[in-house]
């Protein structure tokens, strides 16, 4: 099966860096992705990693390394709109077909 | 504008009373998924389809059912088999165009069953 661990919270405030970090389990791994969600919200996509490395998109990045079965999603200049919770999430094949897993997310909350 | 939406927003239901819950998505995408989400959780697969007229279970299906008739639509019956049905529930969509296989979101549905 899959399994994700991070953080349940973490609190930070505005125009600072925070790391979100996710490590996981599981089987037929071919990437990590990130979501926002918003209080009572829909989620959104933030970024993906298939490979090592960082991938930058404006004042997120996100990192992975396979090899440690980890990532993490950095917020830089961070703005009291990024106050909500964060899943990381593995992306994985079922009976032939990509599915995503869910951790069970981190709640931001950033203070003025 | 394409997109995902969700129908009702809130659902209020009698235990023992079937609801469905719908789901539709202009976005021209194969994929549909639903997810249960409860407070202060992940989202969890409730069952997925990748084509018409097929549609898999996900990691909790017992007590749901689907269904896939229209490539637009991928409806959800929440049954009185399942035990506890208050929680919030979002449908979601993927085209498999892009390397990462994003998934869109639609609004999602409240349910709660009185």
């Amino acid at each position: 099966g899959q399994s994700l661990e991070q953080p349940s919270e973490v609190t930070a405030v505005e125009g600072a860096i925070v790391q979100i970090n996710c490590t996981y389990q599981t089987s037929g791994f071919y990437g990590l992705s990130w979501y926002q969600q918003h209080d009572g919200g829909a989620p959104t996509f933030l970024s993906y990693n298939a490979l090592d490395g960082l991938e930058e998109t404006g004042r997120f990045s996100s990192f992975l390394s396979r090899s440690d079965s980890y990532g993490y999603l950095l917020l830089q200049e961070l703005q009291m709109k990024d106050s909500a919770s964060y899943f990381c999430a593995v992306r994985d094949r079922r009976s032939g077909y990509s599915t995503l897993t869910f951790g069970k997310g981190t709640m931001l909350l950033v203070s003025p | 504008d394409g997109g995902i939406t969700q129908s009702p927003k809130y659902l209020f239901r009698k235990e023992g009373q079937n609801v469905t819950l719908s789901c539709e998505q202009n976005l021209n995408h194969d994929a549909m998924y639903w997810y249960r989400q409860d407070p202060g959780q992940g989202l969890r697969l409730i069952y997925y389809s990748q084509i018409v007229n097929d549609f898999q279970k996900g990691d909790i299906a017992e007590g749901y059912s689907v269904s896939r008739e229209k490539k637009e639509s991928f409806p959800l019956t929440v049954t009185s088999a399942q035990k506890n049905p208050t929680a919030f529930y979002l449908c979601a969509s993927s085209g498999g165009q892009s390397g990462s296989d994003e998934q869109f979101f639609g609004p999602g549905t409240r349910l709660t069953v009185l």
